[in-house]
Order: C-alpha cells, then structure tokens, then sequence
C-alpha cells in the first residue's frame, strides 16, 4: 500500500527565507504527487502537483522536486511571507481506475517576522 | 461560486445520538469525497461517490453511511455517535477521480468540527 509521510511536524523559518518541505513516500508504483496548504480553520487548498515523469515543476514562488530513486519530493516556497504560515500535506497515489490519494500527517510552517 | 459548503461548522454530540453532515458542490463534479482529520495526521478517507446513486468505502468507513441522490449533495451520517468519531470533517469534489491518473484536483469545504461527549 501507500505510505506517505511528512519528515518533521514543525518548521520556523524567517519572513523573506526560502522554507524547504520534505515528504517521503513508500510505494515506487506511485506516480502522481500533489501538495495542499491548509490555513487555520478552513479546508485544505491545492498548491501543486506533480507527475512521476517530471523531477521538476515550478508555480508562483513554489517549486516541487521529486526523486524517485530515493522516494522523496519536497515543496519550496521562495520569499517566505506570513500569509505562507499552514499546515502543509504531501499527497501520492499510482495510476490505476480506482487509485486514490493518500495524505501524510502534514507540517507545520511558521513564519517568524 | 461557492464551491464546497457543509454545514454545520461545529457541533457536539452525546455517545449514541446520530446526526448527518451536510456537503453540496455547485460545480457540476461527479466525484466527491468525505475525509476525517484527527490531531496531527493526515487526512482519512471514509466514504466517496463516484456520481449520483454510487458511492463506495474508502479507508475508515465503520460508524458512518452516505448517500448521493443528487449530483450536488453527498450528506454523511453518524448512527450511534462515539468518542472515537470526535474529528473534524472534511467534504470535497472532483472532475474525476482524485489520484487517478488525470491528476484530478481535490476541492474542498471548509470543515464541520464535531465532538462526541
């Protein structure tokens, strides 16, 4: 089965760093891999994703890399600002008709001024 | 637009009172989804419907039902509430199948904060 896992519960970066997201995951079937941030109080909102054909895919101010030979991706996000402060959760699944995602237990990134 | 609206946004329940979590979608997703978030983890998947009048396990299904009569509406309901099912929930819609390939992305609701006393 799928086991995907975040590497650490908290993360405290400086306003204006760059904050590097780490998640690891267990099955190598696995080819699609998205990340969710999650504000206090509310649901959880798509970031990016990415194929397992792709190492690397940038959005506004993120970026994901992924390495499948050591089943690893991480989620960058230049420039940290405040608003940048969530729980993050790395998302992976394999293709298949009834493939479904599966959530690692999410991170916690807080934003220092 | 509204997107993804449950309701209620808390509540709290007795050991073996049942109650129903609503979830509607107004953007026309044959694919919903009812997920479960305990302190510190990741996101549990209890139930999902695949378009009105199918819906299907997903990972922790025990203590809940669904239904999907409509497009639109996926409600989840508690029987006999337990401690056990003290969570917040989550609903969400997709075009298609969330993780399959298609790379589908997940919309969600704001969350219903439940309590078991």
């Amino acid at each position: 089965g799928e086991s995907v896992g975040l590497h650490l519960p908290t993360l405290s970066v400086q306003e204006g760093d760059n904050s590097i997201i780490n998640c690891a995951y267990s099955n190598s079937a696995s080819d699609y891999f998205i990340w969710y941030k999650q504000e206090s109080g509310k649901g959880p909102q798509f970031i990016i994703d990415i194929r397992s054909n792709m190492d690397k895919r940038q959005g506004q101010r993120v970026t994901v890399l992924l390495n499948k030979t050591v089943k690893h991706l991480s989620l960058q996000i230049a420039a940290t600002q405040p608003g940048d402060s969530a729980v993050y959760f790395c998302a992976g699944s394999h293709t298949g008709a009834n493939s479904k995602l599966t959530f690692g237990k999410g991170i916690t990134l807080s934003v220092r001024p | 637009n509204a997107g993804v609206t449950q309701t209620p946004k808390f509540r709290i329940l007795k050991i073996g009172q049942s109650m129903t979590l609503q979830c509607a979608q107004d953007m026309n997703h044959n694919y919903m989804y009812w997920y479960r978030q305990d302190p510190g983890m990741g996101l549990k998947l209890i139930y999902y419907s695949v378009g009105a009048g199918i819906t299907d396990k997903g990972e922790v299904p025990n203590g809940y039902n669904v239904s999907r009569s409509t497009t639109e509406d996926f409600p989840l309901r508690l029987e006999l509430a337990a401690p056990s099912q003290t969570s917040v929930y989550f609903c969400a819609s997709s075009d298609g199948l969330a993780g399959a390939s298609g790379a589908n992305v997940l919309t969600f609701g704001a969350g219903s904060r439940l309590t078991v006393l």
